[in-house]
């Protein structure tokens, strides 16, 4: 079983709707999980990372860490067309600092 | 803002030949990570640096790549001979170790066409 998990989509919405993204992980003592925005062709890029479990707001984006179901998800509000990006989870699993392992991605379409 | 700087963008080779990716960390950064993205898929990490030393690269297809990071500082990956398979995104990513749970940063990355 992959550490991390999400759905490769597409997920296509009217720009101002929340998108919602998640990732199941697959051990419960995971502790640490980052959200990544990749641009068609470019390198992923650090939105937000999260410990342990609840939320993590910044601006029009939140994290939620569920580990009695080992779920992490992304809402991102009032979405634009800006926000058309594949989005991926990453954890660096049980040891502490060490490489982070990716899901797979999920593609995300605002539609203006 | 700092970044990790890679080259080229773009590159590519036939099959058989052989090709080399250039990074440059974040200054600082005594960890370094090259990753392989193949279209639709996660980055895969191939191999890790911790200053000049190789942590992992027990995904590194060592027949074929090889990986250096000679004085701690910038690192070539090399592929020889390139097969089709290896086209890719080769992703360079790196981290000042203690704050690597918070996530690290990645470079734009080199992307491969082997024809």
């Amino acid at each position: 079983q992959k550490e991390v998990e999400q759905d490769p989509g597409p997920l296509s919405v009217p720009e101002g709707a929340i998108v919602s993204l998640n990732c199941t992980y697959s051990n419960s003592a995971f502790q640490y999980f980052m959200w990544y925005r990749q641009y068609s062709r470019k390198g992923p890029e650090l939105l937000m990372y999260t410990y342990s479990s609840g939320n993590k707001e910044d601006g029009r984006f939140t994290a939620q860490v569920d580990k009695s179901s080992k779920y992490i998800s992304l809402f991102i509000r009032d979405s634009q067309p800006s926000d058309s990006a594949t989005y991926l989870c990453a954890t660096p699993g049980l040891i502490a600092g060490n490489k982070l392992t990716f899901g797979g991605g999920t593609r995300v379409l605002v539609k203006p | 803002e700092a970044e990790v700087a890679q080259s080229p963008r773009y590159k590519i080779t036939e099959k058989s030949q052989a090709v080399a990716f250039w990074c440059d960390p974040i200054s600082g950064h005594a960890t370094l990570y090259w990753y392989r993205q193949i279209l639709g898929q996660g980055p895969e990490l191939l191999v890790q640096f911790q200053d000049e030393s190789v942590v992992d690269d027990s995904q590194l297809p060592k027949d074929r790549f090889s990986a250096e990071r000679l004085k701690g500082v910038d690192s070539t990956l090399k592929i020889q001979p390139a097969e089709l398979g290896d086209s890719a995104m080769y992703l360079c990513a790196s981290s000042n170790g203690q704050f690597a749970n918070y996530g690290y940063t990645f470079g734009s990355g080199t992307r491969l066409t082997v024809v």
